[in-house]
C-alpha cells in the first residue's frame, strides 16, 4: 500500500468557514496532485505540483488554492467554503523524474460536506 | 476531444462468476492505459498499466487487454470474490505534455453477490 496520507477523512463544515485539507507522502515523490470526484463521476484534476515552490491549476476550475513548501506536503485550502464545494477530494503523488507519466499513488480521500 | 468511455455503468454478478469490463478512448497521442480499483470511500489503487506495445497484462485474477488500433481495452475478472465489489476505473495517459495528463473514465460499479 502506498505511503500517502490525507486528513481529515471526513469533514462537515458550515458555509463561509476556511478549511485546509492535508496531504502528505513519504515516498520522496516530486509530483503531487489534487483531484475532485463527485459520486458516479470521473476524477477531475484541480491542482498539481512538479516540486517545491511549483503549483499549477488543473483542468477543472477550482476556488481552492495549494502550496508546496516541502516535498512531502501538499495542502489544499478553501478560504470560504460553500455548499458547491461538497465533494470528495483525492490527493496523489508520482515520481521521481519528469517526463513520461508514471504510476500515481492515491491517498484515501477527504469527504467534504459544506452545509 | 480526449475522452474515456466505460461500459457497462454498473454490473451485478454472483460470486465465482467471471466478468469483462470495457473501455473505449479517444486520447491522442497515447502513452499508456491503466485500470484502477476504487473501493467505496477510498482512493483508487492501480491494477495494471499497459503501454502501446502491450496487448495483455495480468495481475492475479485480473487480466487487461489493449487494442491500440481500435482504442479499446477490457478488464477481465476471473472467479469473482465478494471483495471484488468496487468501482473499476479506466485511465488513459497522453504523451503530449510534460505532465503526462491522465484522462479518467467514470468507472464501472461492480457488485458481487454471494
Amino acid at each position: 500500500e502506498a505511503d500517502i496520507y490525507q486528513t481529515p477523512r471526513y469533514l462537515v463544515i458550515g458555509t463561509g468557514k476556511k478549511i485546509t485539507l492535508e496531504c502528505s507522502q513519504t515516498m520522496g515523490h516530486d509530483k503531487m496532485y489534487w483531484y475532485q470526484q463527485d459520486p458516479g463521476m470521473e476524477l477531475h484534476l484541480i491542482h498539481y505540483s512538479y516540486g517545491v515552490n511549483s503549483t499549477e491549476k488543473g483542468d477543472l476550475s477550482s476556488e481552492s488554492t495549494v502550496s508546496r513548501i516541502r516535498t512531502e506536503h501538499f495542502p489544499l485550502t478553501l478560504e470560504s467554503a460553500r455548499p458547491s464545494h461538497t465533494s470528495q477530494y483525492l490527493c496523489a503523488s508520482s515520481g521521481p523524474s519528469r517526463g513520461r507519466s508514471l504510476e500515481q499513488y492515491f491517498g484515501p480521500g477527504t469527504r467534504l460536506t459544506v452545509t | 476531444k480526449n475522452q474515456v468511455e466505460q461500459s457497462p455503468q454498473s454490473l451485478i454478478i454472483l460470486e465465482g462468476k467471471n466478468c469483462t469490463l470495457q473501455c473505449n478512448y479517444t486520447v491522442s497521442p497515447f502513452s499508456n492505459l491503466r485500470w484502477y480499483k476504487q473501493d467505496t470511500g477510498r482512493g483508487p489503487v492501480s491494477l495494471t498499466i499497459m503501454t502501446f506495445s502491450e496487448n495483455t497484462k495480468s495481475n492475479g485474477r485480473y487480466t487487461a487487454t489493449l487494442d491500440a488500433d481500435t482504442k479499446q481495452s477490457s478488464l477481465h475478472i476471473t472467479a469473482s470474490q465478494l471483495s471484488d465489489s468496487a468501482s473499476y476505473i479506466c485511465v488513459v495517459s497522453d504523451r503530449g505534455s510534460t505532465l503526462g495528463r491522465l484522462y479518467f473514465g467514470r468507472g464501472t460499479q461492480l457488485t458481487v453477490w454471494p
